[in-house]
């Protein structure tokens, strides 16, 4: 059975910088793309960005000037760098397991949250 | 980037009723690429639907997906104590992926 476990600072100052961490255990890290979801407190889901097995990225164009991600297949572990953070990326971070045919996520990790506060 | 508009946002029901929500989609969606989610307080989502209509695994069949280019629906037949939730329907398209605004469904 395949399971994310995410982790990151869950704490941080206006303009620095996010940084989470989602290890991929139990399964195959190819040939399957690997996201990151955001939550705000109270509100809807917000698709970050994915990335494949080979590195190959796609970014919300919303958040695409502040959002790099990376994959190390050797530790089955995929990362996520926000920067110049504010307030408004206070929320929680999922990330998830999407299938390349159909780009439906089936394995989601449990959450991480993370709060932006001077 | 291709919005999807979640109707009606709030489903006030009795267990054991029907419910339908509805997904449109600002510009045609292929029925591939279109899925639904469950979310529940304090929990991850968890995937109903994938490909507009084929149910996830371990998924009752009293769920249902339909729809085409720009509408999609998820069918509640017989809502149960479990399925009171919030229910979002998500997208792929043009490298990117959106997520409409949510359809909760409350006990009356």
């Amino acid at each position: 059975q395949v399971h994310l476990q995410q982790w990151g600072a869950g704490l941080l100052k206006p303009s620095e910088t996010l940084s989470l961490t989602c290890a991929v255990s139990g399964g195959s890290f190819s040939p399957y793309y690997w996201s990151w979801i955001r939550q705000p407190p109270g509100k809807g889901l917000e698709w970050i960005g994915q990335i494949d097995h080979r590195g190959d990225t796609d970014y919300n164009p919303s958040l695409k000037s502040r959002v790099a991600m990376s994959a190390d297949m050797s530790k089955s572990q995929f990362s996520l760098s926000l920067n110049f953070v504010t307030a408004t990326d206070t929320a929680v971070y999922f990330c998830a397991r999407v299938h390349p045919a159909s780009y439906h996520m089936d394995v989601w990790g449990n959450g991480a949250t993370v709060s932006v506060s001077s | 980037e291709i919005v999807l508009t979640q109707s009606p946002g709030t489903l006030s029901l009795s267990p054991g009723e029907r419910a339908t929500l509805t997904c449109r989609a600002s510009q045609s969606v292929s029925s591939s690429h279109l899925a639904w989610y469950q979310q529940k307080p304090g929990q991850a989502p968890r995937l109903l639907m994938y490909g507009t209509s084929v149910r996830a695994t371990g998924v009752p069949d009293r769920f249902s997906g339909g729809g085409s280019e720009t509408d999609f629906t998820l069918t509640l037949s017989g809502l149960e104590p479990e399925d009171f939730a919030v229910y979002y329907c998500q997208q792929y398209g043009v490298s990117s992926v959106t997520f409409g605004g949510g359809t909760k469904v409350e006990i009356k």
